[in-house]
């Protein structure tokens, strides 16, 4: 069993829908949560972090974190077109950093 | 700063060849990472720096795959020899802080990779 387990999707939605992107782990370790946005032949880039369970806010994203369940979210309210790209959720404790293998997400006008 | 540079963009190569991925971290950060991104392996952390000595080696796969930073704005991955199964996106990063840290790790664009 991999350490962190995200669907690859593809999701696809509409203009304005709200997505969520869900992640889910098994190693009570990890201490920082992490979403990073990748678009097409691109490397990732850092999108949010957080490092206890409840939600963070920014922007359109939140990201939200249940210590309990071993569960991971980002939600984007009022997509847009431009938020088309793989999203990667990533974990840290203290010796390593663990990427999922990303949910690819597709929004139409 | 023209942000992580990474050459060659694409590479294809037969099996048996040696590969040569550089990379030229941003100036200022004194940790530098190798990535390895497959569809069913997602992104791996190969091996990481800080300045210019490689601390933790461990996601090497294998002898194959050996790298080198001379100094603080550049950095070579080397596989010899190349195999299919070498095939992948190589990604360089670079930041202030170790990867298990919440400081950003600002990514190159990548090698792709494909060996025949």
């Amino acid at each position: 069993q991999k350490e962190v387990e995200q669907d690859p999707g593809p999701l696809s939605v509409p203009e304005g829908a709200i997505v969520s992107l869900n992640c889910t782990y098994s190693n009570s370790a990890f201490q920082y949560f992490m979403w990073y946005r990748q678009y097409s032949r691109k490397g990732p880039e850092l999108l949010m972090y957080t490092y206890s369970s409840g939600n963070k806010e920014d922007g359109r994203f939140t990201a939200q974190v249940d210590k309990s369940s071993k569960y991971i979210s980002l939600f984007i309210r009022d997509s847009q077109p431009s938020d088309s790209a793989t999203y990667l959720c990533a974990m840290s404790r203290t010796d390593k950093l663990i990427f999922g293998t990303g949910t690819r997400l597709q929004v139409f006008p | 700063d023209a942000g992580v540079i990474q050459s060659p963009r694409h590479e294809v190569t037969e099996m048996g060849q040696e590969v040569t991925l550089r990379c030229k971290p941003i100036s200022g950060h004194d940790y530098l990472f190798w990535y390895r991104q497959t569809m069913m392996r997602g992104l791996e952390l190969l091996i990481y720096f800080n300045n210019n000595v490689p601390i933790d080696d461990s996601g090497m796969p294998e002898d194959r795959f050996s790298a080198k930073m001379p100094n603080a704005s550049f950095s070579t991955l080397k596989i010899q020899p190349s195999e299919p199964r070498d095939s992948a996106v190589y990604f360089c990063a670079s930041s202030f802080a170790d990867h298990t840290s919440t400081d950003t790790q600002y990514f190159g664009p990548g090698t792709r990779l494909t060996v025949l």
